[in-house]
């Protein structure tokens, strides 16, 4: 089957940097996606990496390493209201099946 | 901008009926999800159908069932309510390939 494996819990202080990993199954894999959802709210769209590298939107850039089977999410400049849930998402079978990872809960410290 | 419309936002069932939620989206998008949330386990996949009348099982499917009569609306059925399937069910859309649009979820009690 497929899975994809993140830290439960990350905390970091305003305006620092943190880096927040994903491992996956490769089985049948096509891509990673970057999901935020804060309490109460649904999942929102952050960022997706289909081939390897770095792709930059803001302050929130993610990493795919195919060779690896390994991404991250990596958010700078911290802030209060970055304090939600974070869920890596693979996608599979001609992309049209996307499990999603345990989720990260993102504390941030003042 | 992206709809992804839930039937119901709370609601309440006892143990053996059956429940249906609906969710429709307005973008045309070939691809369609129903996942639960439940603390600490994140999203985890019940169905998922890439075109009309087309469905394939997620990780969880047992005690579930889906239809998807148009391509604008997916349902989700649970034909016997069970007190293990209270949680939070959340739809979701997209192109093939492309970024997912959730609803706003259903909490669904089962007593």
């Amino acid at each position: 089957g497929q899975s994809l494996e993140q830290p439960s819990e990350v905390t970091a202080v305003e305006g620092a940097i943190v880096q927040i990993n994903c491992t996956y199954q490769t089985s049948g894999f096509y891509g990673l996606s970057w999901y935020q959802q804060h309490d109460g709210g649904a999942p929102t769209f952050l960022s997706y990496n289909g081939l390897d590298g770095l792709e930059e939107t803001g302050r929130f850039s993610s990493f795919l390493s195919r060779s690896d089977s390994y991404g991250y999410l990596l958010l700078q400049e911290l802030q209060m209201k970055d304090s939600a849930s974070y869920f890596c998402a693979g996608a599979y079978s001609s992309a049209s099946k996307i499990i999603f990872g345990s989720g990260t809960r993102l504390s941030i410290r003042p | 901008d992206v709809k992804v419309t839930q039937s119901s936002r709370y609601l309440v069932k006892r143990t053996g009926e059956k429940v249906f939620l609906e969710c429709v989206q307005d973008m045309d998008h070939e691809n369609m999800f129903w996942y639960r949330q439940d603390p600490g386990l994140g999203l985890r996949l019940i169905y998922f159908s890439y075109d009309v009348k087309m469905k394939e099982k997620g990780d969880i499917p047992e005690g579930y069932s889906v239809s998807r009569e148009k391509k604008e609306r997916f349902s989700l059925i649970l034909e016997s309510a069970s007190t293990n399937q209270t949680s939070m069910y959340l739809c979701a859309s997209s192109l093939v390939g492309g970024t997912q649009y959730f609803g706003p979820g259903t909490r669904l009690l089962v007593l």
